[in-house]
């Protein structure tokens, strides 16, 4: 079964560093999202992607986040300057309109 | 809000019993969908019920859909150890989601 795959699976990073967190979707799939959870808090809608351009964002996705689909295939979420806070699992999604998401087993970062 | 919210935020039951879990959702959907979470893992998604559905079953899960009172229920029958972990409703409107806080579901052997 076509799988999301999240690299790396857990990640620590020093406060004011930059991360990349990477996923490659499933190949068909047409759109594409970033989702974090705090321990313990709930799933944290932060953006779509489709068409190679951003559709919807949160408020949390601010200034210090990016997505990039750099090369058809991976599509990459980046923290310019890391904050304690951002210390969450990052989920990656992929789907195709009107079916159920699939989502990638998430990156944990840890930012110290 | 486009989200779901889920309640019970918690449940514990013994091993053979019946667990249900409601959510309800502000806006208009088309459809919702239902995932489970273990401690610390992924969203593994369970069932996708329509707007025009009522009820879709998959083995032990039950889904049911009212529009009319925008509420969901998941009922997982004869629960398992195996079934302890978060269960979330997502409100899937056009392509986009929102997640309830969900409910953390404990089953004793």
């Amino acid at each position: 079964e076509p799988e999301v795959t999240q690299t790396p699976s857990h990640q620590v990073t020093q406060m004011g560093q930059e991360v990349i967190l990477r996923c490659v979707p499933i190949s068909n799939h047409l759109y594409f999202y970033w989702y974090r959870q705090i321990l313990g808090q709930k799933v944290e809608f932060l953006v779509s992607f489709y068409n190679n351009e951003i559709s919807e964002k949160s408020e949390i996705f601010d200034d210090q986040f990016s997505v990039e689909r750099p090369d058809g295939s991976n599509f990459t979420l980046k923290i310019r300057s890391t904050k304690l806070e951002d210390s969450a699992m990052y989920f990656c999604a992929s789907k195709v309109p009107n079916y159920g998401y699939t989502f990638g087993s998430g990156t944990r970062l840890t930012v110290v | 809000s486009q989200q779901g919210e889920e309640d019970p935020q918690a449940l514990s039951i013994q091993e053979g019993e019946n667990a249900t879990m409601n959510c309800s959702y502000k806006t208009s959907i088309n459809n919702l969908q239902w995932y489970r979470q273990n401690s610390g893992r992924g969203l593994v998604h369970l069932i996708l019920i329509r707007s025009n559905e009522r009820e879709k079953h998959s083995g032990r899960l039950r889904v049911t859909l009212d529009t009319s009172k925008k509420s969901s229920s998941l009922l997982i029958t004869a629960s398992r150890a195996a079934d302890t972990a978060s269960y979330f409703c997502a409100n899937l409107r056009g392509n986009d989601m929102r997640f309830g806080a969900g409910t953390r579901l404990t089953v004793k052997p």
